[in-house]
């Protein structure tokens, strides 16, 4: 079975900081994607970011990194130098990799609420 | 605007009352999924369809039911037999299998609350 782990219940750091989410997942596939969405208070999921199980390359967008680490089955994410606008929850999920029907099902965290104070 | 939109955005149920909510994108995705979402307990799959007239249960289906009989319609029906219905409940769709773009898109919510 798939499992995604979000320890960080709820992290605050004052505007301009940067911020790490840590994400831990579990799954016996070799093949999986695995994504970051964010929930801002209006409730609608964004999706950020979708990494493919062979790509283990880091990846940067804007103030927005992530860092894929495999040999710990982890997927951080870290916001840099952090705006109030980026207050919302932040959900990892996995997926198995997508091919016959069903494969595509999400399994989420618990999210991570992040507060940004001005 | 292409889109997921759900409606209503808030609903009231009463005791033993049957309520739908209704879900319509207009992406030509494949692929609709229902999720729930309890505070602190992140997202779980309730139901989902990858083609017209086939669904399939998710993790929660009890008390639920769905129907897809249009591509762009996948309604939840929220039954009495659920008896802790009070939720957000989150639609979303998936350009389908093959798609070089595997990404669930979602709608912006119902929240369900019980009289």
């Amino acid at each position: 079975a798939q499992k995604v782990t979000q320890a960080q219940t709820e992290i605050s750091v004052v505007e301009k900081e940067d911020v790490t989410l840590d994400c831990v997942y579990e799954t016996r596939d070799t093949t999986y994607y695995l994504f970051w969405y964010k929930q801002p208070p209006s409730g609608e999921l964004v999706f950020l970011i979708r990494r493919n199980s062979f790509d283990e390359q880091n990846e940067i967008s804007g103030r927005y990194s992530w860092n894929f680490q495999k040999s710990t089955s982890s997927f951080n994410f870290t916001i840099t130098a952090s705006q109030v606008v980026d207050s919302a929850v932040y959900f990892c999920a996995l997926s198995e990799a997508p091919g016959n029907f069903g494969n595509e099902k999400l399994t989420f965290g618990t999210g991570t609420r992040l507060t940004i104070i001005p | 605007d292409g889109g997921i939109t759900q409606s209503p955005k808030y609903l009231f149920r009463k005791e033993g009352q049957n309520v739908t909510l209704s879900c319509e994108q207009n992406l030509n995705h494949d692929a609709m999924y229902w999720y729930r979402q309890d505070p602190g307990q992140g997202l779980r799959l309730i139901y989902y369809s990858q083609i017209v007239n086939d669904f399939q249960k998710g993790d929660i289906a009890e008390g639920y039911s769905v129907s897809r009989e249009k591509k762009e319609s996948f309604p939840l029906t929220v039954t009495s037999a659920q008896k802790n219905p009070t939720a957000f409940y989150l639609c979303a769709s998936n350009p389908g299998p093959g798609a070089p773009k595997n990404i669930q898109y979602f709608g912006a919510g119902t929240r369900l609350s019980v009289l």
